[in-house]
């Protein structure tokens, strides 16, 4: 069965001070790994599309990163806009889509 | 372009009855997937609709069945309501049965009392 792991549940950041959120995964044929941003009582916003083991991809103060098992989102210089719940969902090579539970983000002014 | 626009936004339900959610796609997106999503939990897939027919299920119950329409719309119906079934409810569009640019609705919370 398909799995993905998420780390840490939650993060505390001071605004500008830069950190790495978790993404492991366990799937059958891989055929895409998603980042998703969440706010509160909203749909997940789409952020990335990652394929392939090396493949990179950024957005304003996000950079996402995939190998073959686990994925990371860094968050540089982050600023209190950026506090939001970050999830983490893969495809399988049966079009399902698996999300992990995702990481809780506070960033303070 | 609206985005993918789900109604109603909230509804509250007794234990036993019947609710339909409702999805309407991006443009262009032919493709709906529906989600359960748990409080502090991430989305579960239910099922995805693809020229409408169901082509994915995950491990939800006969309960929970859809639709979907020419115009690629999609429904949700969940019979025999249970406390458990309480959540919000994402709908996602694609185009084609790939997750290359899947984009989500604001959600139904649905609420069981």
């Amino acid at each position: 069965e398909d799995q993905v792991t998420q780390s840490p549940e939650a993060l505390r950041l001071q605004e500008g001070e830069s950190s790495s959120l978790n993404c492991s995964y366990t799937v059958s044929g891989l055929r895409g790994l998603f980042w998703y941003r969440q706010d509160p009582g909203k749909g997940p916003e789409f952020l990335f599309t990652l394929y392939s083991a090396g493949e990179e991809k950024e957005k304003e103060r996000l950079k996402a990163t995939l190998t073959k098992k686990e994925s990371f989102l860094h968050i540089t210089a982050p600023k209190p806009e950026d506090s939001a719940t970050y999830l983490c969902a893969v495809q399988a090579s049966d079009y399902k889509l698996s999300f992990g539970a995702g990481t809780t983000v506070t960033v303070r002014a | 372009d609206a985005g993918v626009t789900q109604s109603p936004t909230h509804l509250i339900k007794t234990r036993g009855q019947q609710v339909t959610l409702r999805c309407s796609p991006k443009s262009g997106h032919d493709t709906v997937s529906w989600y359960q999503q748990a409080l502090g939990q991430g989305p579960q897939f239910i099922f995805q609709y693809y020229e409408e027919e169901e082509r994915q299920r995950g491990n939800f119950p006969d309960r929970f069945s859809g639709h979907q329409f020419p115009n690629y719309s999609s429904e949700l119906n969940v019979n025999a309501l249970l406390l458990g079934d309480s959540a919000l409810y994402l709908c996602a569009s694609s185009f084609g049965q790939g997750y290359t640019e899947a984009f989500f609705g604001q959600g139904t919370r649905l609420t069981v009392v």
